[in-house]
């Protein structure tokens, strides 16, 4: 079945630092791919998508690109403020284009 | 904006009660969803509704039933509480059936099971 594979949190950060949360999956088709945030107390936003491969979805300043051939939507930003600690999860959309299917979440803490 | 609305942030109820979770949405989505979300395993499918009156399980219905009488709203039912349902819930809205648009989520349910 489909499955997401995001890196171990929780990762702590300095302000300014470059980000990577990688992100791996496995689907039988063509999946759509998704980035979500989930600041605390609230529930989840898109933070960005991509619908095939070599796309890459951007927004706030975040970035990822859909890898077919390493299965891979990794998430970078060039550099993080405090405000975007939150959790981050890592989902796709295959075959059951009902489901989503989610990564377990990578907590991120920015450090001023 | 979507706005997706979960009718209590934080509910605590007793063993063997039957709790009512409530969802609205105000964009005339077509499809709707319940997950629940512990440490460690993300988001896990509960049910789905792909129309009025219309529902599917998801991964973990156990325990768990829903009702959409109305378009907008989506309702979660737990028939007989217990511990093991303590969790948060998190309800979802998708404008159709399509694997390319996102989910929108509401803030979510924290539910305590005594």
């Amino acid at each position: 079945g489909d499955s997401v594979t995001q890196m171990e949190g929780p990762v702590t950060l300095s302000e300014e630092a470059f980000l990577t949360i990688n992100c791996t999956y496995t689907a039988t088709g063509y999946p759509s791919l998704f980035w979500y945030v989930q600041y605390p107390g609230e529930g989840l936003q898109l933070l960005l998508k991509a619908t095939k491969a070599d796309d890459k979805g951007s927004n706030k300043g975040f970035e990822a690109t859909y890898r077919k051939e390493t299965t891979s939507f990794h998430l970078e930003k060039g550099s993080v403020q405090v405000s975007d600690s939150a959790v981050y999860f890592c989902a796709l959309s295959d075959a059951s284009p009902e489901k989503l299917t989610f990564g377990t979440g990578t907590r991120l803490t920015i450090i001023p | 904006d979507v706005k997706v609305t979960q009718s209590s942030r934080y509910l605590v109820k007793r063993t063997g009660e039957k709790v009512f979770l409530e969802c609205v949405q105000d964009m005339d989505h077509e499809n709707m969803f319940w997950y629940r979300q512990d440490p460690g395993l993300g988001l896990r499918l509960i049910y789905f509704s792909y129309d009025v009156k219309m529902k599917e399980k998801g991964d973990i219905p156990e325990g768990y039933s829903v009702s959409r009488e109305k378009k907008e709203r989506f309702s979660l039912i737990l028939e007989s509480a217990s511990t093991n349902q303590t969790s948060m819930y998190l309800c979802a809205s998708r404008q159709g059936p399509w694997g390319n648009q996102p989910q929108h989520f509401g803030d979510g349910t924290r539910l305590s099971i005594l």
